[in-house]
């Protein structure tokens, strides 16, 4: 079946660093490609999204590229702030079926 | 602010008994997803209603059921509770038809089995 496997946590990194979350994916056939972000207390929010191969998704400075060679779906960002702080969930969707990694959380310092 | 609610906040029942969470989707939302989400993991989808019906279901026990309002609220409802239960609890809304990626998330409500 479809499923998500994303770079353990936690992450801790000082502000203006450079972020990369691994996140690679196993589906048997075209799925969706997304990146959530949930912040403490609040529901998740869809970050970015990619739907075919060599999409690019990209939002507040975040991007990732779809992959469909190597099923890989990185997060990257070049300067991380301390508001950039939270749990970040890779997840693909095939029709009416969404599958999410299990999270990695992120700390900026200052 | 996505317009999706959710009581209560928090929770704590014992191992046996019955609980009801309940979720305020944004209007026009005639469909609704719930997620179960433990600790350290990523959410499992438990099962979608659409227009007050089942309509798609994940690897969970039938003593996880569900209700959809006209007033596009719902209901989870688990018997018998586990301590495995013990989760952060998910709604999602969406316009049926429209893209997952167009679901808005609630806040969660979070559940703890003694």
């Amino acid at each position: 079946g479809n499923s998500v496997t994303q770079m353990e946590g936690p992450v801790t990194l000082s502000e203006e660093a450079f972020l990369t979350i691994n996140c690679t994916y196993t589906a048997t056939g075209y799925p969706s490609l997304f990146w959530y972000v949930q912040y403490p207390g609040e529901g998740l929010q869809l970050l970015l999204k990619a739907t075919k191969a060599d999409d690019k998704g990209s939002n507040k400075g975040f991007e990732a590229t779809y992959r469909k060679e190597t099923t890989s779906f990185h997060l990257e960002k070049g300067s991380v702030q301390v508001s950039d702080s939270a749990v970040y969930f890779c997840a693909l969707s095939e029709g009416n079926d969404m599958r999410f990694g299990a999270g990695t959380r992120l700390t900026v310092k200052p | 602010e996505t317009g999706v609610t959710q009581s209560p906040t928090h929770l704590i029942k014992t191992r046996g008994q019955q609980v009801t969470l309940r979720c305020s989707s944004q209007s026009g939302h005639n469909t609704v997803s719930w997620y179960q989400q433990a600790l350290g993991q990523g959410p499992q989808f438990i099962f979608q209603y659409y227009r007050e019906e089942e309509n798609g279901r994940g690897n969970f026990p039938p003593r996880f059921s569900g209700l959809q309002f006209p007033n596009y609220s719902s209901e989870l409802n688990v018997n018998a509770l586990e301590l495995d239960d013990s989760a952060l609890y998910l709604c999602a809304s969406i316009i049926a038809g429209y893209p997952l990626d167009t679901q808005y998330f609630g806040p969660g409500t979070r559940l703890t089995v003694l």
